[in-house]
């Protein structure tokens, strides 16, 4: 099992370009989830879905959109990047019901936008 | 989810018991503790959580006090790769939104 894989790794944009982080995970499970975390901070929760097909926004979901088209597939879509979204973007996941909260979280993105 | 507080850093020495605190005075009676930890640049990794019994894996020990206002993360023996920042989080669990993460914990392990 490969967990949660999240590509890419690092990426820089100009202010106004589009791009597409992508998470897959390989466990099966129903719901997933994308964070972000700036330099010193705690994470925050962008969008969640619970399958596919269903998605919903977190604390800071403004200038971001997602899709959830098959369990496996996450991808977090920034259509104008701004300054402020430079980051770092985790993906995670976890099993329905299960009462264990064990999230399963990718190794991130770095994006940086100037 | 009730809010917890914790000390923004502490330090251990290599083969001492770390002893991480977690305030959580409103926490209710149906909320679970956990603890996960995020080491430099990687993804936070899940540790342990309890409702109200003490626990202890592979990894960790928990300890929640009676009222349940507090617990204790007790890495029995820290190494120098225990160095990372430690979540504590209190969640109730069955709903599909994620857990809440403050700032932790930065705990650094001293050769």
């Amino acid at each position: 099992n490969a967990g949660v894989t999240q590509t890419p790794k690092f990426r820089i944009l100009k202010i106004g370009q589009s791009m597409t982080l992508q998470c897959t995970q390989d466990m099966n499970h129903n719901y997933m989830y994308w964070y972000r975390q700036d330099p010193g901070m705690g994470l925050k929760l962008i969008y969640y879905s619970v399958g596919a097909g269903i998605t919903d926004k977190g604390e800071v979901p403004n200038g971001y959109n997602v899709s959830r088209s098959t369990t496996e597939d996450f991808p977090l879509r920034l259509e104008l990047a701004a300054p402020s979204q430079t980051s770092v973007y985790f993906c995670a996941s976890r099993g329905r019901g299960a009462l264990g909260e064990k999230l399963f979280f990718g190794s991130g993105t770095q994006l940086s936008v100037l | 989810d009730a809010k917890t507080t914790q000390p923004p850093s502490m330090d251990c020495a290599e083969g001492r018991a770390a002893n991480l605190p977690c305030n959580h005075s409103t926490i209710s009676g149906n909320e679970y503790v956990y603890w996960y930890r995020q080491i430099h640049s990687q993804g936070p990794q899940y540790i342990i959580h309890g409702l109200k019994n003490n626990e202890t894996n592979e990894m960790a020990s928990l300890i929640i006090t009676e009222d349940r206002k507090s617990s204790t993360l007790i890495l029995p023996h820290a190494t120098l790769r225990d160095t990372a920042v430690y979540y504590c989080i209190i969640y109730s669990g069955g709903g599909a939104d994620g857990l809440t993460f403050g700032k932790g914990t930065h705990l650094i392990i001293q050769p």
